[in-house]
């Protein structure tokens, strides 16, 4: 079984142009996660998709940043215009919707997407 | 709000030998998960092991296990007999057993295995 991929590996681009990452969940996932490392610092919760539908977008730094998961398959974060201190690595990981307790919501990680703005 | 702390940025331990990585964490919660992560270069990060709160035995996982001390808030990973393939970066996380379903991490420990 494929685990979550997450395209592409390594992005540059220059201050004030757009990104977008890219997201596949395992098969079968309704839960998906998107957290963000920046240089040194923890690791720290963005959004939270069931399906189609955001649950939770606390964590979202700013209106820069837009994710979409259309038709509840992959998602998407685009980071339109990028800035300096958005640098950092982008995981994405999806988990099961289990009845019982979370316990059994394993989250499964990507090996994220490094971005880095000029 | 709920913190992870990893006090410990890098470890070296020699290939065959036990290292221990330190995490505390703090939360006003009763019942909460915890969990430790390895990330390896460039790849997947994975989970090693996790820990229920109203669970008092401490998990282990083959080589891993963990020290639970829940009045200290103390959750450390122990690695038994280290291979070279344990080299990665080690991540202490938590979540809510109620609630949201957000994990929170610590800032991680780099470990070397030295052959």
């Amino acid at each position: 079984e494929a685990g979550v991929t997450q395209f592409p590996s390594h992005s540059v681009i220059e201050k004030g142009q757009t990104v977008t990452l890219r997201c596949d969940p395992i098969s079968g996932h309704d839960n998906l996660y998107w957290y963000r490392r920046v240089m040194g610092k923890e690791i720290k919760f963005l959004l939270h998709f069931v399906k189609e539908s955001k649950q939770d977008e606390s964590g979202m730094p700013n209106n820069r940043f837009l994710a979409e998961r259309t038709g509840g398959t992959y998602s998407t974060l685009k980071v339109q215009p990028a800035e300096l201190e958005d640098s950092g690595v982008y995981f994405c990981a999806s988990s099961q919707v289990l009845p019982g307790r979370k316990a059994k919501n394993i989250q499964y990680f990507g090996a994220g997407t490094r971005l880095s703005v000029l | 709000a709920q913190t992870v702390t990893q006090s410990q940025p890098e470890m070296s331990v020699q290939e065959a030998e036990t290292v221990t990585l330190s995490c505390t964490y703090d939360t006003s919660e009763s019942d909460y998960y915890l969990f430790w992560y390895k990330q390896p270069p460039s790849r997947q990060m994975i989970l090693v092991i996790r820990q229920e709160a109203y669970k008092q035995q401490n998990a282990t996982e083959n080589r891993f296990s963990v020290n639970f001390q829940k009045a200290a808030k103390s959750f450390s990973l122990k690695i038994s007999d280290s291979q070279l393939g344990d080299a990665a970066m080690y991540f202490c996380a938590y979540r809510s057993a109620g609630g949201d379903d957000k994990i929170i991490f610590g800032k991680g420990t780099r470990l070397h295995i030295l052959p």
